[in-house]
């Protein structure tokens, strides 16, 4: 069965390092999105992306972020220069246009020191 | 704006009924969504239900909606060990980027 892969799983980073978190999406779904939960808080939405560009974002995704899709399968997330509070697991998922239902990736842990 | 909640903690013997409820305040929603999250893992989606039904049912798992009082529920039948886990309940719209909003999650604990 086809799954959203992210990577890495983890990632530890210095505060004002640059990261940039990857995602793939499954193949035939065209809407994707990232997602963002800090440490026992609520899964939050970062941004979505739609034929290669920004639909809607959130008042959290700021200029710090961007997202890409650098080419037809990885969708990236990135971070210009780290935040103490932007360590969190970062989820992307991308959506079946059939049936408007939005799969997971297993998430990247985002630590900064 | 939207705003999805849930009761924090849900505590069950093994082989009876867990019930996990939701309350979701936007009127729009279309689709609603329950997604179990396992300790370090990521969201696994269990079971969606169309906002123009009232039940679905899908093996073990049994929702619920009651659209007047913006309330959904997620029943699961003969609970497992396996079942332990962070419940979440989640809503969209259509239209926009179709965003989902997350309640807070139910932790559910299975004992023997």
């Amino acid at each position: 069965e086809p799954e959203v892969t992210q990577t890495p799983s983890h990632q530890v980073t210095q505060m004002g390092q640059e990261v940039i978190l990857r995602c793939v999406p499954i193949s035939n779904h065209l809407y994707f999105y990232w997602y963002r939960q800090i440490l026992g808080q609520k899964v939050e939405f970062l941004v979505s992306f739609y034929n290669n560009e920004i639909s809607e974002k959130s008042e959290i995704f700021d200029d710090q972020f961007s997202v890409e899709r650098p080419d037809g399968s990885n969708f990236t997330l990135k971070i210009r220069s780290t935040k103490l509070e932007d360590s969190a697991m970062y989820f992307c998922a991308s959506r079946d246009s059939a049936s408007g239902t939005q799969y997971f990736g297993p998430g990247t842990r985002l630590l900064v020191l | 704006g939207e705003d999805v909640e849930q009761s924090l903690f849900l505590s069950v013997r093994e082989g009876d009924s867990s019930v996990i409820n939701c309350t979701y305040t936007d009127s729009s929603s279309t689709y609603l969504y329950w997604y179990k999250q396992e300790p370090g893992a990521g969201l696994q989606l269990l079971t969606y239900i169309f906002s123009n039904m009232d039940m679905k049912q899908d093996q073990r798992l049994t929702v619920l909606l009651n659209k007047k009082d913006k309330h959904l529920s997620l029943r699961i039948a003969d609970t497992q060990t396996g079942d332990s886990a962070i419940y979440f309940c989640a809503e969209t719209t259509t239209g926009g980027g179709n965003k989902l909003t997350f309640g807070t999650g139910t932790q559910l604990k299975v004992e023997l």
